[in-house]
């Protein structure tokens, strides 16, 4: 079945505690991308990647990290964690251009 | 920069009215918008999108109107159903390198039995 895992589905943390944020995807999709959602906001870019060792930064990068050693996994990173990082978090994936595009089931990031 | 605007927030209709939100871009030369689904709690799903040499696509219940000229997009909904309500998304891709797909703020529509 082709999908997105994300994990984990939720995390409850503390400010400067650092974590990661996997995903993955088995469509062999070049593209993927990181998403955050928040009320009234709809869905943001923080990074994404056209392949391997090929990222950059979306409209709201600062604080996260991502790297793509390889062209299933795209993880992010959160250095130093923040409460204005709580957040709704997607992960994403499409093929070719013009494609739509696959999200994971969404991470719930809670930071305190 | 480049952004998306969705109307209306909320939407409220009766079971079996027709639903319709509106979507306006800003960058000219974007030329795919899809339109996403979001239940409570669960992931964007694509219901329908278009291209921009076509100006109306229709499937089953949803269909998609584009004005390219006016730089606006419409989903509408017909007989709306209970299992309709849930948060709509209509996103434009912009021109670029990589083809950045930008987001609506969402519209979430609630049908009443």
């Amino acid at each position: 079945e082709a999908q997105v895992t994300q994990n984990p589905r939720y995390l409850i943390t503390v400010t400067g505690k650092k974590l990661t944020v996997t995903c993955s995807q088995n469509m062999n999709h070049e593209y993927m991308s990181w998403y955050r959602q928040d009320p009234g906001l709809g869905l943001r870019q923080i990074y994404y990647s056209m392949n391997v060792e090929v990222t950059d930064k979306g409209d709201v990068p600062e604080g996260y990290k991502v790297s793509r050693k390889e062209k299933r996994n795209f993880p992010l990173i959160l250095e130093s964690p923040s409460p204005n990082q709580t957040s709704l978090y997607f992960c994403a994936s499409r093929g070719q251009w013009g494609q739509p595009q696959h999200f994971g089931d969404g991470t719930r990031l809670s930071i305190l | 920069g480049e952004n998306v605007e969705q109307h209306p927030s909320t939407l409220s209709v009766q079971e079996g009215d027709s639903a319709v939100i509106k979507c306006t871009y800003s960058d000219s030369a974007s030329n795919y918008f899809p339109w996403y689904k979001q239940e409570l709690g669960k992931r964007p799903q694509l219901i329908i999108d278009i291209r921009s040499n076509v100006g109306e696509k229709k499937d089953q219940r949803i269909a998609v109107t584009l004005n390219k000229t006016a730089k606006h997009f419409s989903l509408h909904i017909t007989e709306t159903q209970p299992e309709d309500s849930a948060v709509y998304f209509c996103a434009a891709v912009i021109s670029g390198g990589y083809n950045k797909l930008i987001f609506g703020a969402g519209t979430r529509l609630a049908v009443h039995p």
